[in-house]
């Protein structure tokens, strides 16, 4: 089975620029999670949805950030406009929800370095 | 609130030893779930292990044991016989049950450096 699938996996931009990241969650999975990790700060919750809701955006540091999930199979993460700080690998991860827990899987992330 | 606590930065030791990540949790739920992940060099995070608060039994998978112990609000890791495979960055993690409807929101601990020299 695939698992989740990012894209670019890697993105070198100009600052000011707008930068969008893909994601692609596990088939049959209803939760979607984007990630930002750097050696700062480590592994962040920027945002996520369930049933391509937005449940809890509270990580998202600032309105140049915003992300979407127009359906089931697709998400993207856009950050306009871009800054040197934003520079980081951002994650996506998928799990299915409802009773008991399940296990995210990982993306294997995207590398982000804005100049 | 939750906190997960991995107090451990970095753990140096020689292929071979026995090794133990430690992890405590901080939680106000009674019903919640703990997680291991592992990130290796190439960057990706795997999954290892999901644990239930009410079921305290320790597990063991091949070289890999995990010791939950709600006592003490931990939940360590212990690598028996390492090996340079095994160098990565480790992460616990913990949900609480009020958020399994939605997809079981996680926090992480900051992770603990593995490094096995040979």
């Amino acid at each position: 089975d695939a698992g989740v699938i990012q894209s670019p996996r890697h993105e070198v931009t100009e600052m000011g620029q707008e930068v969008t990241l893909r994601c692609k969650p596990i088939s049959g999975h209803n939760s979607l999670f984007w990630y930002r990790q750097t050696m700062m700060r480590g592994l962040e919750l920027l945002i996520y949805f369930n049933n391509n809701v937005p449940i809890d955006d509270s990580g998202m540091p600032e309105d140049r950030f915003s992300a979407k999930m127009p359906n089931a199979s697709f998400s993207t993460l856009k950050i306009q406009p871009s800054e040197p700080r934003d520079s980081a690998v951002y994650f996506c991860a998928s799990t299915k929800s409802g009773q008991g827990a399940y296990e995210q899987y990982f993306g294997p992330g995207t590398r982000l370095t804005v100049t | 609130a939750q906190k997960v606590t991995q107090a451990q930065t970095e753990i140096s030791v020689v292929e071979k030893e026995d090794v133990t990540l430690d992890c405590v949790y901080e939680t106000r739920d009674t019903t919640y779930y703990l997680f291991w992940y592992k990130q290796p060099p190439s960057g990706e995070l795997v999954f290892l292990i999901r644990r239930n608060s009410f079921d305290e039994q320790n597990e063991i998978s091949g070289r890999y044991s995990w010791n939950f112990q709600k006592s003490t609000s931990s939940f360590n890791f212990t690598i028996t016989a390492s090996q340079v495979v095994d160098s990565a960055v480790y992460f616990c993690a913990l949900s609480e049950a009020f958020w399994a409807e939605y997809g079981n929101k996680l926090v992480f601990g900051a992770g603990t450096i593995l490094r096995v020299k040979s």
